[in-house]
């Protein structure tokens, strides 16, 4: 199973908005509505942000969304904060009843 | 509070075997999927395995398919992961993390600090 495509590196300034994306198949992102994404601050474990393609978990700022169209999911951030410089990942269930992750994006705050 | 606490890791020689544990506290263990996550230096997430709430089901990673066995003994509110015939390439931080639902299906919603793995002659 090959991981998911994201870009390496994403860059905002403090209050603007950014989006990262995440490209898949038609056999993981594109197939299925169980697509998440993850922030990980530097050695720190890893935090749910977006459950289920939309959803965002309790506790987490409505700053953060997700959305998809066909085999690309997206994660957008917007009124960019100071705390959200972190990796971000994206991950998916696919059709081999695995999943998978996206390689990463590391968002700079300008 | 919701807590996940994996121990077991360390140093190994390449070939040998180890076991990771993940005690559970501050919710019902019992009624969640758990999945194994990777992460070796400076590299990403690398998913490695999940068994259902109820341990009627697993499911791995294929490149461990075969040498890891995840297990959950719902009584001690514990998730193991025997990992076999380990290779450098195992070397990583394990982290264990629950499932928001029963199977594995939706997002990983808590996590463990993870515990470091080191393969090494």
């Amino acid at each position: 199973q090959s991981a998911l495509t994201q870009s390496a590196s994403v860059s905002g300034s403090l209050g603007q908005s950014i989006t990262i994306s995440c490209t898949g198949t038609s056999s993981d992102v594109g197939g299925y509505n169980y697509v998440s994404w993850y922030q990980q601050h530097a050695g720190k474990a890893p935090k749910l942000m977006i459950y289920d393609v939309t959803n965002r978990p309790s506790g987490v700022s409505n700053r953060f969304s997700g959305s998809r169209s066909g085999n690309t999911a997206s994660l957008t951030i917007s009124g960019l904060q100071a705390e959200d410089e972190a990796d971000y990942y994206c991950s998916s269930y696919t059709s081999s009843s695995h999943w998978v992750f996206g390689g990463g994006t590391k968002l700079t705050v300008l | 509070q919701v807590q996940l606490v994996e121990s077991g890791g360390g140093v190994v020689q390449p070939g040998r075997s180890l076991r990771l544990s993940c005690a559970a506290s501050g919710f019902t263990f019992s009624s969640y999927g758990m999945h194994w996550v990777r992460q070796a230096p400076g590299k990403g997430l690398e998913w490695v395995a999940v068994i259902w709430f109820d341990g009627s089901n697993k499911y791995y990673a294929d490149s461990m398919k075969g040498r890891f066995t995840i297990s959950r003994d719902n009584s001690k509110n514990t998730l193991y992961l025997q990992m076999s015939s380990l290779t450098v390439e195992d070397t990583a931080v394990y982290y264990c993390a629950s499932n928001k639902g029963s199977y594995g299906y939706h997002g990983m919603d808590v996590w463990g600090q993870g515990t470091t793995v080191t393969v090494s002659s």
